[in-house]
């Protein structure tokens, strides 16, 4: 059975405090992993998807890089506008997306 | 691009009553549609995947008599909570993929139904 776990289930930083979050998945066949970031009251946003160990993606402040047991979404200088609930999936064999529960991330001015 | 619309956002009704919910890709043709119900703290958990044409294909332990789901144009899927009671209160989303070889396209996210059942 495909599974995700992500940590740590909440993160506070300041401004400007970089750091990491981590997600341990288990999966039969890695079709994908998929990171998204979730507001309060709104669907999941897609952020990067990672194929293959060793890939890495960037956007803006953000980056994904994937081993083959976990990925991490490192937040460089972070701002508030960066508070979210990150999510991490991975889709495997049976081409459905398992989820993990989420890191929520609190920037503070 | 990619965008996908979910409306209403949110429902307030009596225990009893048959809710329904629509998805719509904007932009994009959306050959498969996905139905998630999240809880508070908890991860996203797929209920149904729904392909155009076809009947959905519901997870185990989800009541495909309570949720009806109808995909019937490429652009339009519907979930109906039929006879809803308060354990059916929570926050449904949908989702789509843009290709018919859905397997590594990033599904993209309405921004979720809000249910409560009095």
């Amino acid at each position: 059975e495909d599974q995700v776990t992500q940590s740590p289930e909440a993160l506070r930083l300041q401004e400007g405090e970089s750091s990491s979050l981590n997600c341990s998945y288990t999966v039969s066949g890695l079709r994908g992993l998929f990171w998204y970031r979730q507001d309060p009251g709104k669907g999941p946003e897609f952020l990067f998807t990672l194929y293959s160990a060793g890939e890495e993606k960037e956007k803006e402040r953000l980056k994904a890089t994937l081993t083959k047991k976990e990925s991490f979404l490192h937040i460089t200088a972070p701002k508030p506008e960066d508070s979210a609930t990150y999510l991490c999936a991975v889709k495997g064999g049976s081409e459905k997306l398992v989820f993990g529960k989420g890191t929520k991330l609190t920037v503070n001015p | 691009g990619a965008v996908v619309s979910q409306h209403p956002s949110r429902v307030i009704c009596k225990s009893g009553t048959s809710v329904k919910i629509e998805c719509r890709s904007l932009d994009f043709q959306a050959t498969t549609m996905f139905w998630y119900r999240q809880f508070p703290k908890k991860s996203l958990m797929l209920m149904a995947t729904s392909n155009e044409g076809s009947k959905a294909t519901y997870e185990q332990g989800v009541e495909k008599d309570k949720f009806l789901i109808n995909h019937a144009s490429l652009t339009l899927s519907t979930l109906t909570v039929t006879s809803a009671h308060p354990e059916d209160s929570s926050f449904y989303i949908c989702s789509a993929s843009a290709v018919l070889d859905y397997s590594n396209q990033p599904q993209h996210f309405g921004d979720g139904t809000r249910l409560s059942i009095l």
